[in-house]
């Protein structure tokens, strides 16, 4: 079936470090994926996206890594700060029938030790 | 430029009774999904609208129902509640297909 997990549920890493999170998604048809950031009491917030004619992908201290050929997806998030704990989530997109369909992964939380 | 808005932020009702969640989206945004997000789960979506038609729907019962009108806004209802319908109900609007979603903060749900 469609589905897209998560290895870690939790990952604490020491301020200032590099953090990864890692996303396995099971749709080899999914040509669109997206991390976002969930903070407690507020919405998910999009970081940033790939498509799949796309490996890697970089923004303001995060990367996004795409590979295709094992369905795996990474967030990395250089010198990571307080304000970067909270949930994060994989998304995938898929187009089927007209219309798009988005799985989201479990989430896994990260914890930034001061 | 205006946010996801979702009213009420919090609801509280009794078993039995129904309920009615609205969305605003993003300006220019024709796409509106919602999904339910509970302790332990990710988030399950529920359906999606786009130019006032469903496009899509998840696998929850013929209580959750939904509709959009033509300026985009949304709005979900559930009836007959039961305690399990507890849970943060999200709503996010995009531009279109493989477009990212914006999301708003959400309306907690209790259902006692």
């Amino acid at each position: 079936g469609e589905s897209v997990g998560l290895h870690l549920p939790t990952l604490s890493v020491q301020e200032g470090d590099n953090s990864i999170i890692n996303c396995a998604y099971s749709n080899s048809a999914s040509d669109y994926f997206i991390w976002y950031k969930q903070e407690s009491g507020k919405g998910p917030q999009f970081i940033i996206d790939i498509r799949s004619n796309m490996d890697k992908r970089q923004g303001q201290r995060v990367t996004v890594l795409l590979n295709k050929t094992v369905k795996h997806l990474s967030l990395q998030i250089a010198a990571t700060q307080p304000g970067d704990s909270a949930v994060y989530f994989c998304a995938e997109n898929i187009r089927s029938g007209g219309y798009q369909k988005v799985t989201f992964g479990t989430g896994t939380k990260l914890q930034v030790i001061p | 430029k205006a946010g996801v808005t979702q009213t009420p932020r919090y609801l509280i009702k009794t078993r039995g009774q129904q309920v009615t969640l609205s969305c605003s989206p993003i300006s220019g945004h024709r796409s509106v999904s919602w999904y339910q997000q509970t302790p332990g789960q990710g988030l399950q979506f529920l359906f999606e609208y786009f130019s006032e038609t469903q496009r899509n729907k998840g696998n929850f019962p013929g209580r959750f129902s939904g509709r959009q009108f033509s300026n985009s806004r949304s709005e979900m209802n559930v009836s007959t509640l039961e305690l399990g319908d507890s849970a943060l109900y999200l709503c996010a609007s995009s531009l279109g297909d493989n477009q990212p979603q914006h999301f708003g903060d959400g309306t907690r749900l209790s259902i006692l």
